[in-house]
């Protein structure tokens, strides 16, 4: 099956600092990667994904950049605020009909910390 | 209001008492699934489903079971629950696979 990796595990940045997660994954048939974000006590949220056929997508501060051949992907936050401050969390999805469609795959999560 | 609900919220119980965790989404989504979230671990996906009547095992299946006799609801029973069962649970749904998944708010279960 697919296995996702994700660094750092934590992230510490200056207000209007930029952050980068970086997460890889092993399955070369894997086709959506989506990012989500978890406040604490709250519940995951997605705050951006890309599919196989693109290299990259952008919202506002928020981009994901796409690398097939090395098999990594990246989430890019620019301009961080105080409210940026969450575990994010990457996964990958499946495409196998026989054993990995439908199953999603994630990362363990990063958190990040952005410092008034 | 779209959403996706989950009951209950929190559970304390013992070892070996079979217990239900509701999950159901009025968006008419065809894809559900259940994650649990452990420290460190992230989230990882314990049962899914495509549609009705359709389940499928994720990373760690075992000591749980799930239904899907309705496009709404997707229930998480735990048969015999033990100690290392106790964790977060998500329970999400999605218009279709590989599609942004709507998680409820979690429902915290204890084991002792």
């Amino acid at each position: 099956g697919e296995n996702v990796e994700q660094h750092p595990s934590t992230l510490s940045v200056q207000e209007g600092d930029s952050a980068v997660i970086k997460c890889t994954y092993s399955d070369s048939a894997s086709n959506y990667f989506p990012w989500y974000k978890q406040e604490l006590g709250k519940r995951p949220q997605l705050i951006i994904d890309i599919r196989s056929n693109v290299g990259e997508k952008k919202d506002q501060r928020i981009a994901v950049t796409l690398n097939k051949t090395a098999k990594h992907f990246s989430l890019h936050i620019t301009e961080t605020q105080p409210e940026d401050s969450a575990v994010y969390f990457c996964a990958a999805s499946g495409t196998d009909r026989g054993s990995t469609l439908g199953r999603l795959y994630f990362g363990r999560g990063t958190q990040l910390t952005v410092w008034p | 209001e779209a959403q996706v609900t989950q009951n209950p919220r929190y559970l304390i119980t013992v070892t070996g008492k079979k217990l239900t965790v509701t999950c159901s989404q009025n968006m008419n989504h065809e894809y559900m699934s259940w994650y649990r979230q452990d420290p460190g671990l992230g989230l990882r996906q314990i049962y899914y489903s495509m549609n009705v009547e359709v389940t499928d095992k994720g990373d760690v299946p075992e000591g749980y079971k799930v239904s899907r006799k309705e496009k709404r609801n997707f229930p998480l029973i735990l048969e015999s629950p033990s100690p290392n069962q106790t964790s977060l649970y998500f329970c999400a749904s999605s218009p279709s696979v590989n599609n942004e998944q709507f998680f409820g708010p979690g429902t915290r279960l204890t084991v002792l």
